[in-house]
Protein backbone atom coordinates (compact mmCIF):
# COMPACT_ATOMS: atom_id res chain seq x y z
CA UNK A 1 0.00 0.00 0.00
CA UNK A 2 1.11 3.25 -0.85
CA UNK A 3 2.33 5.57 1.90
CA UNK A 4 0.89 9.38 1.92
CA UNK A 5 2.61 12.99 3.19
CA UNK A 6 0.73 15.53 4.41
CA UNK A 7 1.25 18.87 6.34
CA UNK A 8 0.33 18.43 9.46
CA UNK A 9 -1.71 21.28 10.23
CA UNK A 10 -2.65 24.49 8.03
CA UNK A 11 -4.25 27.68 8.73
CA UNK A 12 -6.06 29.98 6.32
CA UNK A 13 -8.71 32.87 6.36
CA UNK A 14 -12.45 32.73 5.18
CA UNK A 15 -12.84 33.45 1.70
CA UNK A 16 -9.28 32.07 1.10
CA UNK A 17 -8.29 29.51 -1.80
CA UNK A 18 -7.00 26.57 0.13
CA UNK A 19 -4.60 23.77 -1.23
CA UNK A 20 -3.63 20.71 0.44
CA UNK A 21 -1.05 18.87 -1.33
CA UNK A 22 -0.10 15.13 -0.37
CA UNK A 23 3.03 13.03 -1.76
CA UNK A 24 2.56 9.30 -2.72
CA UNK A 25 5.94 8.63 -4.58
CA UNK A 26 5.04 4.92 -4.29
CA UNK A 27 1.95 4.99 -6.07
CA UNK A 28 0.93 1.57 -8.14
CA UNK A 29 -0.28 1.59 -11.47
CA UNK A 30 -4.04 0.64 -10.42
CA UNK A 31 -4.19 3.19 -6.87
CA UNK A 32 -6.76 5.77 -7.30
CA UNK A 33 -6.05 9.27 -5.40
CA UNK A 34 -8.94 10.01 -2.84
CA UNK A 35 -9.08 12.63 -0.39
CA UNK A 36 -11.68 12.73 3.07
CA UNK A 37 -12.56 15.54 5.41
CA UNK A 38 -13.03 14.74 8.79
CA UNK A 39 -14.73 16.29 11.99
CA UNK A 40 -14.64 15.78 15.74
CA UNK A 41 -16.33 11.98 16.46
CA UNK A 42 -17.61 12.36 13.10
CA UNK A 43 -16.67 9.62 10.05
CA UNK A 44 -14.37 10.55 7.16
CA UNK A 45 -16.74 12.04 4.71
CA UNK A 46 -16.12 11.77 0.78
CA UNK A 47 -14.62 15.06 -0.80
CA UNK A 48 -12.74 14.03 -4.23
CA UNK A 49 -11.70 10.84 -6.10
CA UNK A 50 -9.22 11.07 -8.98
CA UNK A 51 -6.99 8.94 -11.03
CA UNK A 52 -5.29 11.51 -13.34
CA UNK A 53 -4.76 14.89 -14.99
CA UNK A 54 -7.60 17.11 -12.40
CA UNK A 55 -11.40 16.41 -11.35
CA UNK A 56 -13.62 19.12 -10.43
CA UNK A 57 -16.51 18.96 -7.92
CA UNK A 58 -18.86 20.88 -6.52
CA UNK A 59 -17.15 21.38 -3.05
CA UNK A 60 -13.28 21.06 -4.58
CA UNK A 61 -10.79 20.67 -7.11
CA UNK A 62 -8.26 17.72 -7.17
CA UNK A 63 -5.03 18.24 -9.59
CA UNK A 64 -2.42 15.49 -10.46
CA UNK A 65 0.63 15.71 -12.22
CA UNK A 66 1.58 13.03 -14.75
CA UNK A 67 4.07 10.57 -12.53
CA UNK A 68 1.37 10.57 -10.38
CA UNK A 69 3.49 11.03 -7.02
CA UNK A 70 1.59 13.51 -5.60
CA UNK A 71 -1.72 15.21 -5.87
CA UNK A 72 -3.49 18.63 -4.50
CA UNK A 73 -6.40 19.26 -3.36
CA UNK A 74 -7.59 22.62 -4.03
CA UNK A 75 -10.71 23.87 -1.67
CA UNK A 76 -12.02 27.49 -2.79
CA UNK A 77 -13.38 30.56 -0.63
CA UNK A 78 -13.08 28.16 2.29
CA UNK A 79 -15.38 28.97 5.06
CA UNK A 80 -15.40 28.74 9.28
CA UNK A 81 -16.96 25.16 8.35
CA UNK A 82 -14.20 23.93 6.74
CA UNK A 83 -12.24 23.57 9.86
CA UNK A 84 -11.34 19.79 9.83
CA UNK A 85 -8.99 17.17 9.35
CA UNK A 86 -7.98 16.28 5.64
CA UNK A 87 -6.59 12.64 4.68
CA UNK A 88 -5.18 11.41 1.34
CA UNK A 89 -5.47 7.74 0.73
CA UNK A 90 -4.41 6.05 -2.01
CA UNK A 91 -5.79 2.53 -3.22
CA UNK A 92 -6.45 0.52 -5.85
CA UNK A 93 -10.56 0.30 -5.85
CA UNK A 94 -10.69 -3.02 -8.10
CA UNK A 95 -8.99 -5.05 -5.50
CA UNK A 96 -10.44 -8.27 -5.12
CA UNK A 97 -9.70 -8.03 -1.56
CA UNK A 98 -11.64 -4.44 -1.61
CA UNK A 99 -10.46 -0.71 -1.37
CA UNK A 100 -8.14 -1.53 1.34
CA UNK A 101 -6.36 1.93 2.11
CA UNK A 102 -4.36 3.18 4.92
CA UNK A 103 -5.13 6.44 6.72
CA UNK A 104 -2.00 9.35 6.95
CA UNK A 105 -1.92 11.73 9.67
CA UNK A 106 -4.09 13.88 7.60
CA UNK A 107 -3.63 17.42 7.44
CA UNK A 108 -5.65 19.87 10.64
CA UNK A 109 -6.97 22.76 8.42
CA UNK A 110 -7.87 26.02 10.51
CA UNK A 111 -10.25 28.23 9.09
CA UNK A 112 -10.50 32.04 11.00
CA UNK A 113 -12.12 34.56 10.10
CA UNK B 1 -26.30 7.79 -2.37
CA UNK B 2 -23.59 5.54 -0.54
CA UNK B 3 -24.92 6.06 3.02
CA UNK B 4 -23.53 4.00 5.75
CA UNK B 5 -25.19 4.10 9.26
CA UNK B 6 -24.13 2.40 12.72
CA UNK B 7 -25.62 1.63 15.51
CA UNK B 8 -25.49 2.52 18.33
CA UNK B 9 -23.65 6.09 18.18
CA UNK B 10 -22.66 5.67 21.59
CA UNK B 11 -22.32 2.92 24.30
CA UNK B 12 -20.91 2.77 27.65
CA UNK B 13 -20.35 -0.53 29.28
CA UNK B 14 -18.70 -2.19 32.15
CA UNK B 15 -15.34 -4.02 32.28
CA UNK B 16 -15.74 -7.20 30.96
CA UNK B 17 -19.37 -7.00 29.02
CA UNK B 18 -19.04 -7.34 25.36
CA UNK B 19 -20.47 -4.96 23.04
CA UNK B 20 -21.16 -5.43 19.56
CA UNK B 21 -21.89 -2.42 17.03
CA UNK B 22 -23.85 -2.82 14.10
CA UNK B 23 -22.67 -1.36 10.32
CA UNK B 24 -25.02 -0.79 7.45
CA UNK B 25 -25.14 0.06 4.05
CA UNK B 26 -28.32 1.47 3.47
CA UNK B 27 -28.36 1.97 -0.24
CA UNK B 28 -25.78 -0.53 -2.12
CA UNK B 29 -24.26 -3.93 -1.62
CA UNK B 30 -21.26 -3.48 0.38
CA UNK B 31 -18.70 -6.51 -0.72
CA UNK B 32 -16.38 -4.99 1.47
CA UNK B 33 -16.33 -3.72 4.95
CA UNK B 34 -13.56 -2.57 6.90
CA UNK B 35 -13.21 -1.54 11.07
CA UNK B 36 -11.12 1.43 12.06
CA UNK B 37 -10.60 2.49 15.26
CA UNK B 38 -9.45 5.98 16.35
CA UNK B 39 -8.30 7.48 19.43
CA UNK B 40 -8.23 11.39 20.08
CA UNK B 41 -6.08 13.21 18.19
CA UNK B 42 -5.22 10.26 15.91
CA UNK B 43 -5.67 9.29 12.51
CA UNK B 44 -8.05 6.39 12.25
CA UNK B 45 -6.23 2.77 12.57
CA UNK B 46 -7.79 0.22 9.83
CA UNK B 47 -8.12 -3.07 12.29
CA UNK B 48 -9.85 -5.52 10.16
CA UNK B 49 -11.11 -6.42 6.27
CA UNK B 50 -14.18 -8.18 5.83
CA UNK B 51 -15.40 -9.49 2.99
CA UNK B 52 -19.58 -10.72 2.50
CA UNK B 53 -19.43 -14.49 3.55
CA UNK B 54 -15.86 -15.31 4.61
CA UNK B 55 -13.47 -14.55 7.66
CA UNK B 56 -12.01 -10.94 7.79
CA UNK B 57 -8.52 -10.30 7.68
CA UNK B 58 -7.01 -8.92 10.67
CA UNK B 59 -4.80 -5.94 10.52
CA UNK B 60 -1.27 -6.80 12.22
CA UNK B 61 -1.68 -6.35 16.50
CA UNK B 62 -5.51 -6.84 16.26
CA UNK B 63 -6.59 -9.62 18.34
CA UNK B 64 -9.19 -11.21 16.32
CA UNK B 65 -10.15 -13.40 19.04
CA UNK B 66 -11.06 -10.20 20.92
CA UNK B 67 -12.55 -8.11 18.03
CA UNK B 68 -15.43 -10.68 16.49
CA UNK B 69 -16.61 -9.70 12.84
CA UNK B 70 -19.40 -10.90 10.88
CA UNK B 71 -20.29 -10.16 7.44
CA UNK B 72 -23.61 -12.43 7.03
CA UNK B 73 -24.94 -10.28 4.38
CA UNK B 74 -23.87 -7.42 1.85
CA UNK B 75 -25.21 -4.55 4.24
CA UNK B 76 -24.63 -6.08 7.82
CA UNK B 77 -21.33 -5.97 9.02
CA UNK B 78 -21.05 -6.29 12.95
CA UNK B 79 -17.94 -6.03 15.28
CA UNK B 80 -18.45 -7.29 18.55
CA UNK B 81 -15.60 -6.19 21.03
CA UNK B 82 -15.42 -9.08 23.77
CA UNK B 83 -14.54 -8.66 27.72
CA UNK B 84 -14.24 -5.10 26.71
CA UNK B 85 -11.24 -3.21 29.01
CA UNK B 86 -11.20 0.50 29.70
CA UNK B 87 -8.33 0.48 27.18
CA UNK B 88 -10.98 -0.41 24.56
CA UNK B 89 -12.48 3.16 24.76
CA UNK B 90 -12.10 4.68 21.71
CA UNK B 91 -13.82 5.53 18.57
CA UNK B 92 -15.06 3.11 16.42
CA UNK B 93 -16.04 3.67 12.73
CA UNK B 94 -16.64 1.38 10.03
CA UNK B 95 -16.93 1.93 5.93
CA UNK B 96 -18.36 -0.03 2.62
CA UNK B 97 -17.56 -0.21 -0.57
CA UNK B 98 -19.00 -1.94 -3.25
CA UNK B 99 -22.07 -1.24 -5.12
CA UNK B 100 -24.96 -2.00 -6.64
CA UNK B 101 -25.02 -5.22 -8.36
CA UNK B 102 -22.70 -5.02 -11.66
CA UNK B 103 -21.44 -1.63 -10.50
CA UNK B 104 -18.64 -0.89 -8.54
CA UNK B 105 -18.33 2.00 -6.40
CA UNK B 106 -14.58 3.23 -6.85
CA UNK B 107 -14.16 4.40 -3.10
CA UNK B 108 -15.12 3.79 0.84
CA UNK B 109 -17.91 5.51 2.25
CA UNK B 110 -18.02 6.08 6.45
CA UNK B 111 -20.18 5.48 8.98
CA UNK B 112 -21.09 7.98 11.63
CA UNK B 113 -19.14 6.55 14.15
CA UNK B 114 -19.36 4.85 17.57
CA UNK B 115 -17.95 6.28 20.53
CA UNK B 116 -17.39 2.90 23.26
CA UNK B 117 -16.31 4.50 26.80
CA UNK B 118 -15.60 0.81 29.22
CA UNK B 119 -16.07 1.74 32.61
Amino acid sequence: LAKTTQPISMDSYEGQEVNITCSHNNIATNDYITWYQQFPSQGPRFIIQGYKTKVTNEVASLFIPADRKSSTLSLPRVSLSDTAVYYCLVGDPLNTGGFKTIFGAGTRLFVKA
Amino acid sequence: GAVVSQHPSWVICKSGTSVKIECRSLDFQATTMFWYRQFPKQSLMLMATSNEGSKATYEQGVEKDKFLINHASLTLSTLTVTSAHPEDSSFYICSASGGPAGKIQETQYFGPGTRLLVL
